[in-house]
């Protein structure tokens, strides 16, 4: 089993429509984060959390809101989702004692028509 | 403010070596991280350095100087499979900045 699991891997959904993308690990890693990856622009951060109370906006949280439901569970909501809301959507956890590296999950493709 | 830049893409020959280069100028430094991504996969971590100097990992290494804001990746023996983006992330307080990849074809 993979260590950062991201469900659903695709998914298409109507503008408007609200979504939720899950994010569960087996790391035992206290924190955890939700990027996105558009073609050309890389990685950005849109929330991070780095325990269950902690709750943080990045650079692109308008039209986001996160869920840490548990230390081992991070979910991400689309309220209403937008066609520019389409990309690919990785979940990301580190390990506060160790201080550096990701391990990433599979990711979570989502196109918005 | 965190700005990383490495070039668009680049192209080498199977066999032999490529230097990937990152410059970063960054408000708070807390270490200089290389990922490697295959195309549609997940980012995988492939070095971290936050000391000055050469790091070395079978055939990949990394190199950073902190006082001119600048690391870069080196890929000994190119193997088809290393066709891939290279993405370098710095930054403070543990929130890395990505930059935005070098994409990397290795051709026969």
């Amino acid at each position: 089993d993979a260590d950062v699991t991201q469900t659903p891997r695709n998914r298409i959904t109507k503008t408007g429509k609200r979504i939720m993308l899950e994010c569960s690990q087996t790391k035992g890693h206290d924190r955890m984060y939700w990027y996105r990856q558009d073609p050309g622009l890389g990685l950005r951060l849109i929330y991070y959390s780095f325990d269950v109370k902690d709750i943080n906006k990045g650079e692109i949280s308008d039209g986001y809101s996160v869920s840490r439901q548990a230390q081992a569970k991070f979910s991400l909501s689309l309220e209403s989702a937008i066609p520019n809301q389409t990309a690919l959507y990785f979940c990301a956890t580190s390990d506060s004692r160790r201080g550096y590296g990701y391990t990433f999950g599979s990711g979570t493709r989502l196109t918005v028509v | 403010g965190q700005n990383i830049d490495q070039p668009t893409e680049m192209t080498a020959t199977e066999g032999a070596i490529v230097q990937i280069n990152c410059t970063y100028q960054t408000s708070g430094f807390n270490g200089l991280f290389w990922y490697q991504q295959h195309a549609g996969e997940a980012p995988t971590f492939l070095s971290y350095n936050v000391l000055d100097g050469l790091e070395e990992k079978g055939r990949f290494s990394s190199f950073l100087s902190r006082s001119k804001g600048y690391s870069y990746l080196l890929l000994k023996e190119l193997q088809m499979k290393d066709s891939a983006s290279y993405l370098c992330a710095g930054g403070g307080s543990y929130i890395p900045t990505f930059g935005r990849g070098t994409s990397l074809i290795v051709h026969p």
